[in-house]
């Protein structure tokens, strides 16, 4: 079954230091990837996906990701944090193949803390 | 347009009651899933809906059940509740069948006591 890791369970930066958030998936076809932002008693935002198209990806609120075959991983960055990117990031993935496309498999989830 | 609503926002209910959640996706979108969130699983995928069949079903016991109108609206189920099942249950709509971006709502904190 498809999987996705997520390491670090929590990241601290200091505001305008560079996010990067890890994830990586299990899977040796290539998968459709997502991120989502959640932010205390809200639902999930998507921040950017992956759909096999180019493959770094950019996003909303200066976030981008970079899909790495070789690496079967798909981190997210940010070139300078700000105190509104505190919050709870997820990594997704839907697997190729058109029998699940509405099933996604998250990661844990990372919680993004950030200091002035 | 209008994003995802669910209803009600907040619910507590005693074990052994049964209760009903429910979805009304964007408008135009005919593809439902249901999420539950606890700290300890995450987030798991329960369910997904489009053109009011089950297309995809997650590990969850029989007490757990859904449907979909023909209007897209969603509900779920979960009777005989434990207290295992106190979560966020969320709901996310799209378009059609693709590997598409799912629209998510505020989600349904339910407490079971």
């Amino acid at each position: 079954a498809q999987s996705v890791t997520q390491l670090g369970s929590h990241v601290s930066v200091s505001e305008g230091a560079l996010v990067l958030l890890r994830c990586n998936y299990s899977s040796s076809v290539p998968p459709y990837l997502f991120w989502y932002v959640q932010y205390p008693n809200q639902g999930l935002q998507l921040l950017l996906k992956y759909t096999s198209a180019a493959t770094l990806v950019k996003g909303i609120n200066g976030f981008e990701a970079e899909f790495k075959k070789s690496e079967t991983s798909f981190h997210l960055t940010k070139p300078s944090a700000h105190m509104s990117d505190a919050a709870e990031y997820f990594c997704a993935v839907i697997p190729p193949g058109g029998t699940s496309y509405g099933k996604l498999t998250f990661g844990q989830g990372t919680i993004l803390t950030v200091h002035p | 347009k209008a994003g995802v609503t669910q209803t009600p926002r907040y619910l507590i209910k005693t074990r052994g009651q049964q209760v009903t959640l429910s979805c009304s996706p964007i408008s135009g979108h005919r593809s439902v899933s249901w999420y539950q969130q606890t700290p300890g699983q995450g987030l798991q995928f329960l369910f997904e809906y489009f053109s009011e069949t089950q297309r995809n079903k997650g590990n969850f016991p029989g007490r757990f059940s859904g449907r979909q109108f023909s209007n897209s609206r969603s509900e779920m189920n979960v009777s005989t509740l434990e207290l295992g099942d106190s979560a966020l249950y969320l709901c996310a709509s799209s378009f059609s069948t693709g590997p598409e971006t799912q629209y998510f709502g505020p989600g349904t904190r339910l407490l079971v006591l």
